[in-house]
């Protein structure tokens, strides 16, 4: 999984509480990428981080909310305002954010609403 | 709107046997194309990428190609293994950074000897 760890594994949550996963790269990357992956479709971002203390929204970043605090780390919180939270969630970095960078994926975070 | 389709949605072969999966995209301006294994459970795992210009390009036992005239990439799979179950995944940027990159929804191989 090239150096990104993400966890926890599995995760089940309440209906209205928030919840955050946790991406750690030790890669020295400057983007972080965070992305949802629901069954017959393709991944979809949802924030991306280009460099410390700085994110942009991707397609679906309604009901999620990010921080890059550190270069190492772009924690991903689901917000009760998530209306469909169930998914796989694929956390991602690249040297920078040029498309002929190559992304490394973490190993993922499933998600459960209960 | 740009899409990636690919096709076929499953496919099961025999153990030692070459396949070939497809991936046809409308995404523009292109900058690039890659292709993804993913393992259930796992993250995807880059196999190869290929600029405009480029139109094969190989990683051991795979091999994809591109023709960026018709917008279509294959990936072939020479003599498969059982560990190649996965789902295969075409992956399409256009210009302009990581927040232009459209993700075809995979292709599920699974290998049985």
């Amino acid at each position: 999984d090239g150096g990104i760890t993400q966890s926890p594994k599995y995760l089940f949550r309440k209906e209205g509480q928030n919840v955050t996963l946790s991406c750690e790269q030790n890669l020295n990357h400057d983007a972080m990428y965070w992305y949802r992956q629901d069954p017959g479709q393709g991944l979809r971002l949802i924030y991306y981080s280009q460099i410390v203390n700085d994110f942009q929204k991707g397609d679906i970043a309604e009901g999620y909310s990010v921080s890059r605090e550190k270069k190492e780390s772009f924690p991903l919180t689901v917000t009760s305002a998530q209306k469909n939270p169930t998914a796989f969630y694929l956390c991602a970095s690249s040297i920078d954010s040029r498309s002929l960078d190559t992304q490394y994926f973490g190993p993922g975070t499933r998600l459960t609403v209960l | 709107k740009n899409q990636v389709e690919q096709s076929p949605q499953s496919l099961i072969i025999l153990e030692g046997k070459n396949c070939t999966l497809q991936c046809n995209y409308t995404v523009s301006p292109f900058s690039n194309l890659r292709w993804y294994k993913q393992d259930t459970g796992r993250g995807p795992v880059s196999l190869t990428i290929m600029t405009f210009s480029e139109n094969t390009k190989s990683n051991g036992r795979y091999t994809a190609t591109l023709d960026a005239d018709t917008k279509q990439s294959s990936l072939h799979i020479t003599a498969s293994q059982l560990s190649d179950s996965a789902s295969y995944i075409c992956v399409v940027s256009a210009r302009g950074g990581y927040q232009k990159v459209t993700f075809g929804t995979g292709t599920k191989l699974q290998v049985i000897p």
